[in-house]
C-alpha cells in the first residue's frame, strides 16, 4: 500500500516571500502521479499543481513550483511571491497509473499561514 | 452542474441516530469518491464508484456505513446508528473517465457532527 508523509504540521511566511512545503512517498509502482491540493477554510479542496512520475521536468503553475525527485521519493512544493489568499491546509496527494479506480491517497496536510 | 454538489453543508445529529448525505456530482462523470476528513486530519478515502457499481468499497470503517449511486449520477452515503468518532467532514469528489490521472473535481464537503 501506499503512503504519503508530510512532516510540517505548519509552516508560516511573510507575505512575498517564498515557503517550500515537504512530501515524501512509499510505493512500489514505478509509474503515478503526484497531486498538491490547496483547502482554504471553505473546505474545498483546489487542485494545484500535479506531476507525472515519467517526466523529468518539474512541474509549474505560475507562482507554484515542485522539487520531484523520484529516487528519494520527495515531492516538495514551492510557493514564490507568497500572497495572503494562499493561506490554507496543502496536501500531498499519489495516485498509482495501475491502481483500478484511481484512486488519491494523501498526506496528513501543513497549514500555511501567510503573514502581512 | 458545474461543480460537485453535497448536502446538507453542515449537519448536527443525536448519538444513534441515521443520517444520509448527498452528493451530485459533475454532469458526465462517471467516477465517484467519498473520503472522511476528521478535525486537523487529512483525507481517509472510504468508497469509490463507477457508474452505478462500486469496485472498491475498501474504505469503509464499519458495517453501518452503506453507500449507493442511483443512474449514475448522485450517491447517497448512509450512517446507521451514528457514533461520537463518526463526526468528521465527509467530502464527495467526481471525475470523467478521460480525466481519471488529473485529479478529481471536490465538492465542499458535509461537516457531520455527533453530539
Amino acid at each position: 500500500a501506499q503512503t504519503v508523509t508530510q512532516s510540517q504540521p505548519e509552516m508560516s511566511v511573510q507575505e512575498a516571500e517564498t515557503v517550500t512545503l515537504s512530501c515524501t512517498y512509499d510505493t512500489s509502482e514505478n509509474n503515478y502521479y503526484l497531486f498538491w491540493y490547496k483547502q482554504p477554510p471553505s473546505r474545498q479542496m483546489i487542485l494545484v499543481i500535479r506531476q507525472e512520475a515519467y517526466k523529468q521536468q518539474n512541474a509549474t503553475e505560475n507562482r507554484f513550483s515542485v522539487n520531484f525527485q523520484k529516487a528519494a521519493k520527495s515531492f516538495s512544493l514551492k510557493i514564490s511571491d507568497s500572497q495572503l489568499g494562499d493561506t490554507a491546509m496543502y496536501f500531498c496527494a499519489f495516485m498509482g497509473a495501475s491502481a483500478a479506480g484511481n484512486k488519491l491517497t494523501f498526506g496528513g496536510g501543513t497549514r500555511v499561514l501567510v503573514k502581512p | 452542474g458545474a461543480g460537485v454538489s453535497q448536502s446538507p453543508s453542515n449537519k448536527v445529529t443525536e448519538k444513534g441516530k441515521d443520517v444520509e448525505l448527498r452528493c451530485d456530482p459533475i454532469s458526465g462523470h462517471t467516477a465517484l469518491y467519498w473520503y472522511r476528513q476528521s478535525l486537523g486530519q487529512g483525507l481517509e478515502f472510504l468508497i469509490y464508484f463507477q457508474g452505478n457499481s462500486a469496485p472498491d468499497k475498501s474504505g469503509l470503517p464499519s458495517d453501518r456505513f452503506s453507500a449507493e449511486r442511483t443512474g449514475g449520477s448522485v450517491s447517497t452515503l448512509t450512517i446507521q446508528r451514528t457514533q461520537q468518532e463518526d463526526s468528521a467532514v465527509y467530502l464527495c469528489a467526481s471525475s470523467s473517465r478521460d480525466s481519471l490521472n488529473y485529479g478529481y473535481t471536490f465538492g465542499s464537503g458535509t461537516r457531520l457532527t455527533v453530539v
